[in-house]
């Protein structure tokens, strides 16, 4: 079955960039017929959707982080990624890919999660 | 954006009882495009319910959604150990962006 896994660093620095990849086994991102998402949740809270992007590289990003957050696709390798910018603490959170279909949908098959830790 | 809030904010009962948990929309929801979740520590959300009352695949009958405009409800009918856990509604319909409410935690009582 479609399994989602998160990787990258655990620990950023103030001001630098949140880079994370999700990487897609079980099945391939370009057969289409789902948008590929980033939600964070923080501790204790309810869960933020970052935004989400298509095989074929468009995407949707929440207005409160359009400006900070820019998101890819690689097909060739079954993968998405997250890059954020001038992160702060109030960016520290358990980040999750997620798959949700292409007409109005929720998010039926999410990763395990990673938990980001931004501080010096 | 769509607000969601979620009612009450932690929810203690036992075993065997009924659990009632509300979902409220800040403007309506187009096509009952609302989902529940369940999350245990540790896990990421796992989909319960879509559409406002169908069950994602696998969820027992005991869990149950219905409502329609600004107010949702999902019902437990007969609490087992599994379900203590926290329950987030989202809508999807006037999406981007999706929301999320703040989530209801169901407790041991």
């Amino acid at each position: 079955q479609v399994q989602l896994q998160e990787s990258g660093p655990g620990l950023v620095k103030p001001s630098q960039t949140l880079s994370l990849t999700c990487t897609v086994s079980g099945g391939s991102i370009g057969s289409g017929g789902h948008y590929w998402s980033w939600i964070r949740q923080p501790a204790g809270k309810g869960p933020e959707w970052i935004g989400r992007i298509l095989d074929s590289g468009y995407t949707n990003y929440n207005p409160s982080l359009r400006s900070r957050v820019t998101m890819s696709v690689d097909t060739s390798k079954n993968q998405f990624s997250l890059n954020m910018i001038s992160v702060t603490a109030a960016d520290t959170a358990v980040y999750y890919c997620a798959r949700e279909g292409i007409f109005k949908s929720p998010f039926d098959l999410w990763g395990q999660g990673i938990l980001v830790t931004v501080s010096s | 954006d769509i607000v969601l809030t979620q009612s009450p904010g932690t929810l203690s009962l036992s075993p065997g009882e009924r659990a009632t948990l509300s979902c409220r929309a800040s403007q309506r929801i187009i096509s009952n495009t609302l989902a529940w979740y369940q999350q245990k520590p540790g896990q990421a959300p796992r989909l319960l319910i879509s559409s406002a009352s169908s069950r994602a695949t696998g969820i027992p009958d005991r869990f149950s959604g219905s409502g329609s405009g600004t107010d949702f409800t999902l019902t437990i009918s007969r609490l087992e150990p599994e379900d203590f856990a926290v329950y987030y509604c989202q809508q999807y319909g006037s999406a981007p962006p999706n929301t999320f409410g703040q989530g209801t935690k169901l407790e041991i009582k």
